[in-house]
């Protein structure tokens, strides 16, 4: 039974553009993340919210950026994409501090032409 | 960095065998964390290990709990519907889970 939803499933647009992805869990977790999965698979680290503490993983490019308007929502936003940027965004959130045990939603899966 | 190395990368398996995946970490690791994705590209939690072993129906999993430097997951009597890409995650004390490249498994009748 999904509880961490994501919004859209798909996303198409084109360089430069600027586009926002939602997040909302249910599960009352305190902790939220942004996992970015490459055409490999590979799924890396992108931000972790906790408490209104932010870590944010040191490759990610300046042009994303989380918003947290309470604990149950984690949005991602692009200001300019780029070809590179063409991946599935995956939300997850864990009970309390990070690296609990994680539950994800069903990703955003982004095209950029 | 932490790496993450996960064997085999990929399994085809009878209905009704059983198999085993496995992760090792370079480093010293505080928990792992097993998924299943499916082919729609749902992650789906299957274990938390801080230490030990854990089971649920036909799946068991285990982590090191001495050096803390691997950890397994086994099916038993694998259904047609264990098909998917196994992920095994683990916490480094570095920021966010470090991941494997995944087990893609294939049951087939």
């Amino acid at each position: 039974e999904t509880a961490v939803f994501q919004t859209p499933n798909y996303h198409v647009t084109q360089v430069g553009n600027e586009v926002s992805f939602n997040c909302k869990q249910t599960l009352g977790h305190d902790t939220m993340y942004w996992y970015k999965q490459d055409s490999k698979k590979l799924l890396k680290i992108m931000f972790s919210y906790n408490n209104k503490q932010l870590i944010v993983n040191e490759t990610v490019p300046r042009r994303f950026s989380p918003q947290s308007s309470d604990k149950a929502h984690l949005n991602l936003r692009i200001k300019s994409v780029e070809p590179e940027d063409s991946a599935v965004y995956l939300c997850a959130s864990s009970l309390g501090t990070y690296n609990e045990r994680l539950f994800f939603g069903h990703g955003t899966k982004l095209s950029v032409l | 960095g932490d790496q993450v190395e996960q064997s085999p990368s990929a399994l085809s398996l009878h209905e009704g065998t059983d198999s085993a995946l496995r992760c090792n970490f370079t480093t010293t690791m505080r928990s792992v964390q097993w998924f299943r994705q499916n082919s729609r590209g749902s992650l789906i939690s299957l274990f938390y290990l801080a230490s030990g072993t854990k089971e649920n129906g036909r799946l068991k999993s285990a982590f090191d709990s001495k050096e803390r430097r691997y950890s397994t997951l086994h099916i038993r009597d694998a259904q047609l519907e264990d098909s998917g890409t196994y992920f095994c995650a683990a916490d480094g004390y570095a920021q966010g889970l470090t991941f494997g490249l995944g087990t893609r498994v294939s049951v087939f009748p």
